[in-house]
């Protein structure tokens, strides 16, 4: 079974541009998320998506993130303008769950966001 | 609000020596609960999970975990630490809305 992708692997930008990434969830997951992790600190909730319908970005920079998942299956998140405090890992996860957490996240490799 | 507490940033062990990393949470109701390892350069990968029935749960790797409702804890356990183990882990807690929470993980050292 293929896992989560996610692209790009590495991306560096300058404050102020923009940058998108990429996640492509396992077959079946109808539940997507976006997580944040910045250096030394655990995965931070940006959003999640249950088919193609938000759940929750109650966390999302919405002044500078946005993220949505046409279709129901990939998902984009970009951020537009970029700032410093934006550099970390941003990791997509997918899973096939039941109501209240009982079943399990897959997580991608997560795409390295270098804001310089 | 679901929180999850690991208290120990960073923990150094021989190779060999058995490993407990601690993990408390916050939740006002039953809890699932899971541990996650990370490897540099790499995403999360499931060691286990706690949804319900026996309070001591086995993972892969060699790894187990009590799940203690008086303690709000879900200690991760090893018996004996192979060099490979060295890693990020982080502790997770699954709430309503299948919305997960994470610790701010351990990094655990394995010395020779």
């Amino acid at each position: 079974e293929a896992g989560v992708a996610q692209s790009p692997r590495y991306k560096i930008i300058e404050k102020r541009q923009s940058v998108a990434f990429w996640c492509n969830p396992i077959s079946g997951h109808a539940t997507l998320y976006w997580y944040q992790q910045i250096l030394g600190q655990g995965p931070k909730l940006l959003i999640q998506f249950q088919n193609n319908g938000v759940v929750d970005d109650s966390q999302l920079p919405k002044d500078r993130f946005s993220a949505e998942r046409l279709k129901g299956v990939d998902s984009t998140l970009k951020i537009q303008p970029a700032k410093l405090e934006d550099s970390a890992v941003y990791l997509c996860a997918s899973g096939q769950l039941r109501a209240g957490g009982r079943g399990e996240l897959f997580f991608g490799e997560g795409s390295r966001l270098t804001v310089l | 609000a679901q929180s999850v507490t690991q208290p120990d940033i960073h923990i150094t062990v021989s190779e060999g020596a058995s490993l407990e990393l601690r993990c408390n949470y916050s939740y006002g109701a039953t809890p699932y609960l899971f541990w996650y390892v990370q490897s540099p350069g790499q995403g999360l990968q499931l060691l286990l999970k706690y949804f319900s029935g026996d309070t001591l749960v086995q993972g892969i790797k060699g790894f187990e975990a009590e799940f203690k409702r008086s303690q709000s804890s879900f200690n991760l356990r090893k018996p004996s630490v192979h060099w490979s183990d060295a890693a990020e882990y982080f502790c997770a807690v699954g709430g309503t809305g299948n919305q997960f929470y994470f610790g701010t993980g351990t990094s655990l050292t394995v010395i020779p």
